[in-house]
């Protein structure tokens, strides 16, 4: 139990289809993220809220359309992706975001597996 | 922005061998630094971080790890590897309020 909770685990879709992937956190944490997990390459950052504002939007495509409610849920939509955007997707938290000086550790979910065909 | 750089993408020993992981950063100014483990199927986990203070940091599972500010490294070293450690090990670096991480090392330990 990691106190960030990812639902699917695991996602097949077609590059017409619309889903979503959810990530829930449990820990009281005001900062959420989306990072990209791809093989041989570095973690990526994609999105990043705080106190449910958009603060970082890294270059991500408009197909990853990212959403958050409130401070403890965190959504990435997905629409019309395509075949490299296969990875495994990771939410993550912290208490914190911002400040040169915020002594804040990011804490991950299990991620969700995407493959798109 | 920093960067973070990991060498020896894939590192096959066996139990009861020493291992170090290298990891150099490349951002000038304060810096927390973190290795996460993740294990076959599991979830990114934190092993140990550095904030301020000893540079020689101790973690769960007998690992450590050493920040050398003039050499901008943290490498990661466990004396005596186990089975149970085969994982994937990332080295992560905040700094001006952006962390960016590693690519990994695979590490693979043969019992």
């Amino acid at each position: 139990e990691t106190g960030v909770t990812q639902t699917p685990r695991h996602l097949v879709m077609g590059m017409t289809n619309k889903k979503s992937l959810k990530c829930e956190q449990h820990l009281g944490h005001n900062a959420m993220y989306w990072y990209k997990q791809s093989a041989k390459k570095p973690l990526e950052l994609m999105f990043v809220y705080s106190l449910e504002e958009r603060v970082e939007n890294n270059s991500v495509p408009s197909r990853f359309s990212p959403e958050c409610p409130n401070s403890s849920h965190l959504f990435l939509h997905l629409h019309t992706l395509q075949p490299e955007d296969s990875a495994l997707y990771l939410c993550a938290s912290s208490q914190g975001a911002t400040g040169g000086t915020t002594r804040n550790t990011i804490y991950f979910g299990e991620g969700s597996w995407l493959t798109v065909v | 922005a920093q960067s973070v750089s990991q060498h020896n993408h894939h590192v096959i020993l066996s139990e009861a061998a020493s291992l170090e992981l290298g990891c150099n950063y490349s951002y000038g100014g304060t810096v927390n630094l973190f290795w996460y483990v993740q294990y076959p199927g599991q979830h990114l986990q934190l092993l140990l971080k550095y904030f301020s203070g000893d540079p020689l940091v101790k973690g769960i599972k007998g690992f450590e790890a050493e920040f050398i500010k003039s050499k901008f490294s943290f490498n990661l070293r466990k004396p005596s590897v186990q089975w149970s450690d085969t994982a994937e090990y990332f080295c992560a670096v905040r700094g001006n309020n952006r962390l960016a991480f590693g690519k990994g090392n695979q590490v693979v330990v043969i019992p």
